[in-house]
């Protein structure tokens, strides 16, 4: 079946650093691509998306492009910030349903 | 607008005590969604509604587990009897099924624990 795979947690940064996390994903269609974050003690929320190849989501100075020929939607920011730190989930939409990766933890430190 | 709201927002219970959470999804949206959030397993789709209609329960560990939609604007998952590994965060979240890309809206979750 559909799933995603993102790289495992906790990744620690130093404020103003450039961050990447690594997601990969296996579905059978053409699903549309999700970064979700949850800060502490809420739910999640969007962060960007993409629905096709090649399209570049971007919001609050993150990026990921969906990249079809390597099943890949990796997580990018220039530079980092304290407030930056939460739990960033990569998901797939095809069709109703919606799979999330396991999450990955990011710490930024002053 | 209000967003999804659950209740209860923490629940601590025991072993073989039935749990009730519920979920009040935001007005409009047609799919409903409940996930189950732990450390070893992450977020794991325990089943969805369209339409208040169940469409997808094969994540639902086990007959312990029941989820109802009895109307749109309102959703039940029960556990009867609670046990320990039930233990986690469970979230409601609500969509217009209509835009597949659209964007899943989420409750703040339910943080159940069971002694």
């Amino acid at each position: 079946g559909d799933s995603v795979t993102q790289m495992e947690g906790p990744v620690t940064l130093s404020e103003e650093a450039f961050l990447t996390i690594n997601c990969t994903y296996t579905a059978t269609g053409y699903p549309s691509l999700f970064w979700y974050v949850q800060y502490p003690g809420e739910g999640l929320q969007l962060l960007l998306k993409a629905t096709k190849a090649d399209d570049k989501g971007s919001n609050k100075g993150f990026e990921a492009t969906y990249r079809k020929e390597t099943t890949s939607f990796h997580l990018e920011k220039g530079s980092v910030q304290v407030s930056d730190s939460a739990v960033y989930f990569c998901a797939l939409s095809e069709g109703d349903k919606i799979i999330f990766g396991k999450g990955t933890r990011l710490h930024i430190l002053p | 607008d209000a967003g999804v709201i659950q209740s209860p927002r923490h629940e601590v219970t025991e072993m073989g005590q039935e749990v009730t959470l519920r979920c009040k999804p935001i007005s409009g949206h047609n799919s409903l969604f409940w996930y189950r959030q732990t450390m070893m397993r992450g977020l794991e789709l325990l089943i969805y509604f369209n339409n208040n209609v169940p469409i997808d329960d094969s994540g639902m560990p086990e007959d312990r587990f029941s989820a109802k939609m009895p109307n749109a604007s309102f959703s039940t998952l029960k556990i009867q009897p609670s046990e320990p590994r039930d233990s986690a965060v469970y979230f409601c979240a609500s969509r217009w099924q209509g835009d597949r890309t659209g964007e899943l809206f989420f409750g703040e979750g339910s943080r159940l624990t069971v002694l």
